[in-house]
């Protein structure tokens, strides 16, 4: 079973368009996250949820919106795609401050 | 200033050599240090973390972490090519999991 799973794995989409990415984990963790992955590789945390409570809220464009509905899922809205959110986007899920859980990431094309 | 900084690489070296990678940290407050291996097109996945200052080993691999010297390194003996990957340095202060990441450094250990 996978332990932290996101979908999908590859979105291409316009300019302009509004997408979700969904994240799901079954390891009974109470934290969750979102990161971004740029081209270079730089790994950087955008938002973090606490037993659906929204805890660490990066600088992140408002275009960008978590919505937690459950402790077992955080997924990511995205309004107004725009060429530089193009990246691997990943989410996360750790019960303790020192090991975190990373899906397989999605990787965003905005065209 | 990034709070964290990694030695960039890439880093190519012959099977059976030892590999030294690096991070230097500017945040007094970090107490746990990481360090993630990140396969091609996967998630990363935490390798070791160690808690304050100290040296922890597990098989092949060895952390270290001089807070003196916000330095820390990971050291892999007896490399193999498996260990080709993108190592990612990271470290949090222990407060609601949030983790500051190195900008990663490429591995390739050819056989």
């Amino acid at each position: 079973d996978t332990a932290v799973s996101q979908t999908p794995k590859y979105l291409v989409t316009q300019m302009g368009n509004d997408k979700s990415i969904k994240c799901e984990q079954n390891l009974g963790h109470d934290t969750m996250y979102w990161y971004k992955q740029d081209s270079k590789k730089f790994l950087k945390i955008m938002f973090s949820y606490n037993n659906k409570e929204l805890i660490i809220n990066e600088t992140v464009p408002n275009r960008f919106s978590p919505k937690s509905p459950d402790k077992a899922h955080l997924n990511l809205h995205i309004n107004s795609l725009e060429l530089g959110d193009s990246a691997v986007y990943f989410c996360a899920s750790s019960l303790t401050d020192t090991e975190a859980f990373f899906g397989q990431g999605t990787r965003l094309t905005v065209v | 200033q990034k709070e964290v900084e990694q030695d960039p690489g890439p880093l190519s070296v012959p099977e059976g050599a030892i590999v030294s990678l690096n991070c230097t940290y500017s945040n007094s407050a970090f107490q746990y240090f990481m360090w993630y291996r990140q396969y091609s097109r996967k998630g990363p996945e935490l390798l070791m973390y160690t808690y304050s200052s100290g040296n922890k080993e597990d098989g092949r691999f060895t952390a270290q972490v001089d807070k003196s010297s916000k330095y820390i390194s990971l050291f892999i003996r007896d490399s193999q090519p498996s260990d080709s990957a993108t190592y990612l340095c990271a470290m949090s202060e222990g407060n609601a999991g949030k983790s500051t990441f190195g900008d990663g450094t490429t591995l390739t250990v050819k056989p």
